[in-house]
């Protein structure tokens, strides 16, 4: 069964501070995402990266940076965070196979207040 | 207009209910479709793909409507542990494997 393992649960940080979350696959999976989810706005993509060091912008990528220097590990880091981003943050993984093909699968999520 | 539309409910249907939602997406190049489930405070987890010919998971069937752009997912003979929020997905058409989700419809189904 596939783990997708994000290091935290619950994350209280405050306005300006750099915060790492990070997320931790163990099916070799080549595809992995970051996304954030807020009520009435569903799941939004922040980065994506289909390969080691490779990385590729989502649909709300300002604010933040990942890092891929393993092929399980994909890192989202908040250079300076800020109260709009106090969200849950939910890591995925999946195979190389076409567009859609390859379901998700999903970290427990992180909970990151920003105060 | 959001590129994936859900109804945000809540549903509330009593055991043994079928209950159908439906789910509109804005790009007719879209290929691949899906249901997700997300228990609450949970991650989301697959629930089912959505092929153009529909298809069908126990009490669970999908279907798809590309002249209209939407997808539907019916439950027949709801259990208690059906209650959920679900997640239509739909891949961007042209994006690699990326896939746009809506905010999610809520089920809860009561004894």
């Amino acid at each position: 069964d596939v783990k997708v393992t994000q290091s935290s649960r619950y994350l209280v940080k405050r306005t300006g501070e750099k915060v790492f979350l990070e997320c931790v696959q163990d099916m070799d999976h080549e595809n992995m995402f970051w996304y954030r989810q807020d009520p009435g706005l569903g799941l939004r993509l922040i980065y994506f990266s289909y390969d080691v060091k490779m990385k590729e912008k989502g649909d709300i990528p300002e604010g933040y940076s990942v890092s891929r220097e393993k092929k399980e590990r994909f890192s989202l880091i908040l250079e300076s965070a800020s109260t709009n981003q106090t969200s849950m943050y939910l890591c995925a993984s999946s195979l190389p196979r076409g567009p859609g093909d390859s379901p998700l699968h999903f970290g427990n999520g992180t909970r990151l207040t920003v105060t | 207009r959001k590129e994936v539309e859900q109804d945000p409910g809540p549903f509330n249907v009593p055991e043994g209910a079928t209950v159908a939602f439906n789910c509109t997406y804005s790009n007719s190049a879209s290929q691949s479709f899906f249901w997700y489930r997300q228990d609450c405070r949970k991650e989301p987890k697959l629930l089912m793909s959505v092929y153009s010919s529909g298809n069908e998971d126990g009490r669970f069937t999908a279907q798809l409507n590309r002249a209209s752009q939407y997808i539907s997912l019916l439950i027949r003979d709801s259990k208690l542990s059906d209650s959920a929020t679900y997640l239509c997905v739909v891949n961007a058409a042209g994006g690699y494997n990326k896939l746009i989700f809506g905010a999610g419809t809520r089920l809860a189904v009561h004894p």
